[in-house]
């Protein structure tokens, strides 16, 4: 089973600043590479994909980056409404699913 | 728009069983995928398993095995999850999500707004 492990588990940022979100998979997972959102009792919502294409609607300060077993979220200037907790979760094995999820990284205002 | 519209909070005893629907509506239901993800209270996302809605295709998380079923009925555009002797870590919201089967293959795009499961005695 392929681990992702994502750091930190908290960041605190103050708004208009920029956060940087990391996740590590325990092999290669290539591209396939997903970032989402998740707020308090809500749903999560699909972010990022395919490593750094942003889904419809993402605003631009979201930008995904990285391949291979490193990547990275950034969101360049921080809104109110960007305080979450973000989850990677890699989807490489096709055509079997077998998906793995980050523990997550809470965003907090700082 | 893509919706997916799950079933209502649920309490079950230890030992018991219970069925979660998910209603798709929006999209050609056949032509993806659906996978069932929990998280317990105050935890992470934890995938159970995945169902081609196309042909019925189906692999399970490993821990779960031979607890879980998961079903479609392509006449209602509705997936289904079973899940069987019921534990109180089972605790948990449960999400469906739509997966991509041809176009950004494997892809979890859009959720079901989760439904609760308490298992207390």
């Amino acid at each position: 089973e392929i681990v992702m492990t994502q750091s930190p588990a908290t960041l605190s940022v103050s708004p208009g600043e920029r956060a940087t979100l990391s996740c590590r998979a325990s092999q290669s997972v290539s591209s396939n590479l997903a970032w989402y959102q998740q707020k308090p009792g809500q749903a999560p919502r699909l972010l990022i994909y395919g490593a750094s294409t942003r889904a419809t609607g993402i605003p631009a300060r979201f930008s995904g980056s990285g391949s291979g077993t490193e990547f990275t979220l950034t969101i360049s200037s921080l809104q109110s409404e960007d305080f979450a907790v973000y989850y990677c979760q890699q989807y490489n094995n096709w055509p079997l699913p077998m998906y793995t999820f980050g523990q997550g990284t809470k965003l907090e205002i700082k | 728009q893509v919706q997916l519209v799950q079933s209502g909070a649920e309490v079950k005893k230890p030992g018991a069983s219970v069925k979660v629907s998910c209603k798709a509506s929006g999209y050609t239901f056949t032509s993806y995928g659906i996978s069932w993800v929990r998280q317990a209270p105050g935890q992470g996302l934890e995938w159970m398993g995945w169902i081609s809605a196309y042909n019925g295709n189906t692999n399970y998380a490993q821990k779960l095995q031979g607890r879980v079923t998961m079903t479609t009925d392509t006449s209602t555009s509705t997936a289904y999850m079973e899940l069987r002797s019921l534990r109180s870590d089972d605790t948990a919201v449960y999400y469906c999500a739509r997966v991509g089967i041809t176009m950004v293959r494997g892809l979890i795009d859009y959720w079901g707004q989760g439904t609760l499961v308490t298992v207390s005695s």
